[in-house]
């Protein structure tokens, strides 16, 4: 059974700082979400990453996969009071028999960055 | 364009009453879902579908069906509802179910408490 793990769970940080947080699994896959949630809000696509070292960026935000490792990373540069919210990874378990979907997800990590 | 649109935003049900969760999209897109979201849990696929007619189950179906009578609606029905459906429920749809480059894009959520 695929299992997503987020850690940290709740993470509290200063504006200015760099963070990263981390989304192990446990099986092998080559495609892996990024989705933003704002508190009481709907689920926003960050980014998708596709391959084997694929790194991508959107302002202060970068995403990075290993699939080696069964490791993406989101790194937070010289965080700022808008990047508050809940950050989700989620998995495609899909095998090669498979053309849909079939995510896996993460618990979510609850970023509060204080002014 | 509306995007994805889900009512109601919010309902209180009594154990054993049965309910209809809307959902909508505007983007022509063939692939939609239903999940369903819990404190402190990732996502849940509750049911999906890759076009009209054609509707299958995800990792939590019992005790929901679905229908796909057209591409722009997916309704969600709870049959009788217990407590444990306590939950938020989300729709996303997506142009195909899952080709390079494709993600999601969900609906602002129907908050459901079961007394």
């Amino acid at each position: 059974e695929l299992k997503v793990e987020q850690n940290p769970l709740f993470l509290s940080m200063q504006e200015g700082k760099n963070y990263t947080i981390y989304c192990n699994y446990s099986t092998t896959s080559d495609r892996l979400y990024w989705y933003r949630q704002d508190p009481g809000k709907s689920l926003e696509s960050l980014f998708v990453l596709l391959s084997n070292g694929a790194v991508k960026q959107e302002g202060r935000l970068m995403a990075s996969l290993d699939t080696k490792a069964r490791l993406s990373t989101l790194h937070i540069t010289a965080a700022v009071h808008d990047l508050s919210a809940t950050y989700f990874c989620a998995v495609d378990a899909r095998t090669p028999m498979d053309s849909n979907y079939q995510l896996i997800w993460g618990a979510g990590t609850k970023l509060i960055i204080k002014p | 364009n509306a995007g994805v649109t889900q009512t109601p935003k919010f309902q209180v049900l009594k154990t054993g009453q049965s309910m209809t969760l809307q959902c909508a999209q505007d983007m022509n897109h063939e692939y939609m879902s239903w999940y369903r979201q819990d404190p402190g849990m990732g996502l849940r696929l509750i049911h999906y579908s890759v076009g009209a007619g054609i509707t299958d189950q995800g990792e939590v179906p019992n005790g929901y069906n679905v229908s796909r009578s057209t591409t722009e609606d997916f309704p969600l029905r709870l049959l009788s509802a217990a407590p444990s459906q306590t939950s938020v429920y989300f729709c996303a749809s997506s142009h195909t179910s899952g080709g390079p480059q494709e993600t999601q894009y969900f609906g602002p959520g129907t908050r459901l408490l079961v007394l």
